[in-house]
Parts: structure tokens; C-alpha cells; sequence
């Protein structure tokens, strides 16, 4: 699976919305772009997940660029409890399963400022 | 529905010891895989069982086993344990049908501890 690049942290004020980006310059035509984040103490937690059309769900939006070398997950208003380690990965869906991994990378740590 | 489930919580082991690790998976989901996450790094991916066999595993070595039973239930098993195995350990659940994977669920995992 193509790896993902992310800065190691990011502030964000509560209320505002938090831009975190991921680079994926060489990912593959079939492969698709997850973003999990992990609260302390927690497992991950699925966020969204995109391959071409940007996303949006009740958690987040999801924009990725035409030629699919970067995307951007938007939290559209920050709160406190969104403070966690943010990750994208990008992933193949391969026939039953088979193989089939996430492959995590450091991640951005968010943090949600008062 | 419920989600993952990882018994126990925490656990102390003393090195050279053995370990197994529970896991009960989301309802309807058939295919579980697990990870380590070692203090401030990522989740590194062990391996993944569907259809009650091992189909996918990580740069572990064969002291990492597991299990799947019929109601998709795992276990994780550790032998000889070394110091360097403290970690927190994921169980993740998912649904797989014909190459589509629906998005994996985390459980809260189990803190090994080896003294």
C-alpha cells in the first residue's frame, strides 16, 4: 500500500474548523483514501473514506485532489472531545479480504484549544 | 448493535511466559484482524483471520498466533514473551464480501504488560 505523509501535529481552536492534509503522491488508481483518528486510550475510530469524489459525513468532509496525490480531512467545527491522533491511510480492497491491512503511519496530533 | 469487545483490559505477564487475548467481534462482521501499538507509534498490523483462516500477517514472528472461531470470535496467543512485547493490542472486526470491505471497527484493546 502506498505510504502517506502528515505533519506530526496541528493546534486548532475550538469552534473553528481543522484542515489536517495527507500526501499520498504514489497512490494507485485503485486504491482508496481512510482516515481513522485514535482518542487516548482508545482503539481507532473510523472516520470517512474516499477514492475520487470528495466525502462528507456526519463526522467530517473528505477532499481529495483531482490527481489523487493529496487529500484533506475537515472536522467543519472543532470541539474539545475531537483532540486525538488523526490518521490517513490509503488502502486496497482486495478479493475476500485476502491480505488485506492498515497500515498506519505516525499521524497528526489535533490539538483542540479552548 | 454492539461493537468490538477485548477481554482482559490489562494484563501482567512475566518474560518467557504465554499469553492468549480475546476478542469478540461487531455482529455481522466476518473477518478479524489484530495489531500492536507500542507506546506513541502507530497500530503495526500482526495478521488476519476470514473464514476461520489466517489470510494476511505482518512482519511478527510464528510466537504471534491466533484464532477465528465459527462465530468470528479470535483469539490472539503469544509464547515466549519478550519485553519488548508491552504494547497495546487491537482487535479490529470487519465485513467482507467478494473483494469489498466495509470499514474496520476497533476494540479498546488489551494493555500487555511484560515484567
Amino acid at each position: 500500500d502506498a505510504k502517506t505523509t502528515q505533519p506530526p501535529s496541528m493546534d486548532c481552536a475550538e469552534g473553528r474548523a481543522a484542515n489536517l492534509p495527507c500526501n499520498h503522491s504514489t497512490i494507485s488508481g485503485n486504491e482508496y483514501v481512510y482516515w481513522y483518528r485514535q482518542i487516548h486510550s482508545q482503539g481507532p475510530q473510523y472516520i470517512i473514506h474516499g477514492l475520487k469524489n470528495n466525502e462528507t459525513n456526519e463526522m467530517a468532509s473528505l477532499i481529495i485532489t483531482e490527481d489523487r496525490k493529496s487529500s484533506t480531512l475537515i472536522l467543519p467545527h472543532a470541539t474539545l472531545r475531537d483532540t486525538a491522533v488523526y490518521y490517513c491511510i490509503v488502502f486496497r480492497h482486495l478479493p475476500n479480504n485476502a491480505g488485506n491491512m492498515l497500515t498506519f503511519g505516525g499521524g497528526t496530533r489535533l490539538m483542540v484549544k479552548p | 448493535e454492539t461493537g468490538v469487545t477485548q477481554s482482559p483490559t490489562h494484563l501482567i505477564k512475566t518474560r518467557g511466559q504465554q499469553v492468549t487475548l480475546r476478542c469478540s467481534s461487531q455482529s455481522g462482521h466476518n473477518t478479524v484482524s489484530w495489531y500492536q501499538q507500542a507506546l506513541g507509534q502507530g497500530p503495526q498490523f500482526i495478521f488476519q483471520y476470514y473464514r476461520e483462516e489466517e489470510n494476511g500477517r505482518g512482519n511478527f514472528p510464528p510466537r504471534f498466533s491466533g484464532l477465528q472461531f465459527p462465530n468470528y470470535s479470535s483469539e490472539l496467543n503469544v509464547n515466549a514473551l519478550e519485553l519488548d512485547d508491552s504494547a497495546l493490542y487491537l482487535c479490529a472486526s470487519s465485513f467482507s464480501w467478494t473483494g469489498v470491505n466495509y470499514g474496520y471497527t476497533f476494540g479498546s484493546g488489551t494493555r500487555l504488560t511484560v515484567v
